[in-house]
């Protein structure tokens, strides 16, 4: 099965720097890579995703890269604001066939120092 | 509206009891999903269920079973509690499998003692 790294597991960055969170993979058929935000005692939520055919995406503030040659990609966020003090998780999927759900790394806890 | 709803939202209970958790979703959606937080915040899928269709992470005990009494519903059922079983499970749903957003539901924190 699928198996995700991630790093670092803790993140702590100056207000208004940017903090970067890299993740690798094992499986090449994944094609799916979902960033996910968890605040302390809440669900975790989608803030950016990438799919295999895509190299690079943004939103705002956040960028995912993708190297599928390598099987990593990465989060990163610029200008960061004490609203993104929580723990990132990254993760990764197969479309289409099967269901394993999505295998996530093991979290990032990003401290932003005012 | 709340898109992925859970109940209860802490469950306490003894070793050997029987426990379930509800989660209902309504988004429309074809599949859903059960993840276990543990205590280190490490997020492990147990089950994926789409169309019928029941995907069982071999590592789940058996003690675990997911029911399903229709699309916008998928229950988890725990027989025989054990201290281990302590974690916050999380109901998440997809629009069908594979690469689609998944929204998860507030979570159950399940203290057993």
């Amino acid at each position: 099965g699928e198996n995700v790294e991630q790093h670092p597991s803790t993140l702590s960055v100056q207000e208004g720097d940017s903090a970067v969170i890299k993740c690798t993979y094992s499986d090449s058929a994944s094609n799916y890579f979902p960033w996910y935000k968890q605040e302390l005692g809440k669900r975790p939520q989608l803030i950016i995703d990438i799919r295999s055919n895509v190299g690079e995406k943004k939103d705002q503030r956040i960028a995912v890269t993708l190297n599928k040659t390598a099987k990593h990609f990465s989060l990163h966020i610029t200008e960061t604001q004490p609203e993104d003090s929580a723990v990132y998780f990254c993760a990764a999927s197969l479309a289409g066939g099967g269901a394993d759900g999505l295998t996530f790394g093991k979290g990032t806890h990003l401290i932003i120092q005012p | 509206d709340t898109a992925v709803s859970q109940t209860p939202k802490y469950l306490v209970t003894q070793m050997g009891n029987d426990k379930s958790i509800k989660c209902e979703q309504n988004l429309g959606h074809d599949t859903m999903y059960w993840y276990k937080q543990d205590s280190k915040k490490f997020l492990k899928i147990m089950f994926s269920y789409n169309n019928k269709e029941l995907i069982i992470n071999e590592t789940v005990p058996n003690r675990f079973s997911p029911k399903s009494p229709d699309k916008a519903h998928l229950n988890l059922h725990i027989n025989s509690l054990e201290l281990g079983d302590s974690a916050v499970y999380f109901c998440a749903s997809s629009q069908d499998l594979g690469a689609n957003e998944q929204y998860f539901g507030p979570g159950t924190r399940l203290t057993v003692t």
